[in-house]
């Protein structure tokens, strides 16, 4: 059974970095046919994707985000990172990691529980 | 950027009833659809993929439909279980979006 678990700082101060790390299990990260992505989901509000990485390594944000967030992977550890430059409260959300079908993401069979992270000083 | 618009937002409905919730894209994505259930503190579970087929486990109650920019998420006949968020989600190109999600609530 494929597991994925997000760790990582819960609360972040305003203008620095939040990082998330989503271990895998049951599945390699670097194995093809397969995308990792990160989505987030503001308090009481919708999902957001916020881009993916390739089992290659190809990556892709979505543009409101695109020049303040790395997504990165550690191949021989199987797990995927997130990290967001220069926050603020808007970036407050629970976010997900997720595998999608396809080199490109196709849609999301696998979750992890989320983890809430706060902006705040 | 395509966007997904859900209606209606939220909806309450009885046990036995059928529902039905509808996304439509601002282009045409032609079946590059997706269903997922979000119950409160858990992470979405997908439902549907490609309009219309059941992922593993989905009670065949829960059926997929439409194409190109209008497509429909049905239950059956509505369980208690069911009362949750639904959310689309298009993979036509990337970025790839959500709709921004129905509320169903039991009457």
């Amino acid at each position: 059974q494929v597991q994925l678990q997000e760790s990582g700082s819960g609360l972040v101060k305003p203008s620095e970095t939040l990082s998330l790390t989503c271990a895998v299990s049951g599945a390699s990260i670097s194995s093809g046919g397969y995308s990792w992505s990160w989505i987030r989901q503001p308090p009481g509000k919708g999902l957001e994707w916020i881009g993916y990485i390739s089992h290659s390594g190809m990556t892709f944000y979505i543009p409101s985000l695109e020049s303040r967030v790395i997504i990165s992977a550690d191949w021989s550890k199987n797990l995927f990172t997130l990290q967001i430059k220069y926050v603020t409260a808007a970036d407050t959300a629970v976010y997900f990691c997720a595998r999608s079908r396809g080199t490109q993401p196709y849609y999301f069979d696998f979750w992890g529980h989320g983890t809430l992270v706060s902006v705040s000083s | 950027d395509i966007q997904m618009t859900q209606s209606p937002s939220s909806l309450s409905a009885s046990v036995g009833d059928r529902v039905t919730i509808t996304c439509r894209a601002s282009r045409d994505i032609t079946n590059y659809l997706n269903w997922y259930q979000q119950k409160p503190g858990q992470a979405p579970k997908l439902l549907i993929f490609d309009v219309n087929n059941l992922h593993t486990g989905v009670p065949s109650r829960f059926s997929g439909s439409g194409s190109g920019t209008d497509f429909s998420l049905t239950i059956s006949s509505l369980q208690p279980e069911d009362i949750a968020t639904y959310y689309c989600q298009h993979y036509d190109l990337l970025p790839l979006a959500f709709g921004q999600g129905t509320r169903l609530d039991l009457k």
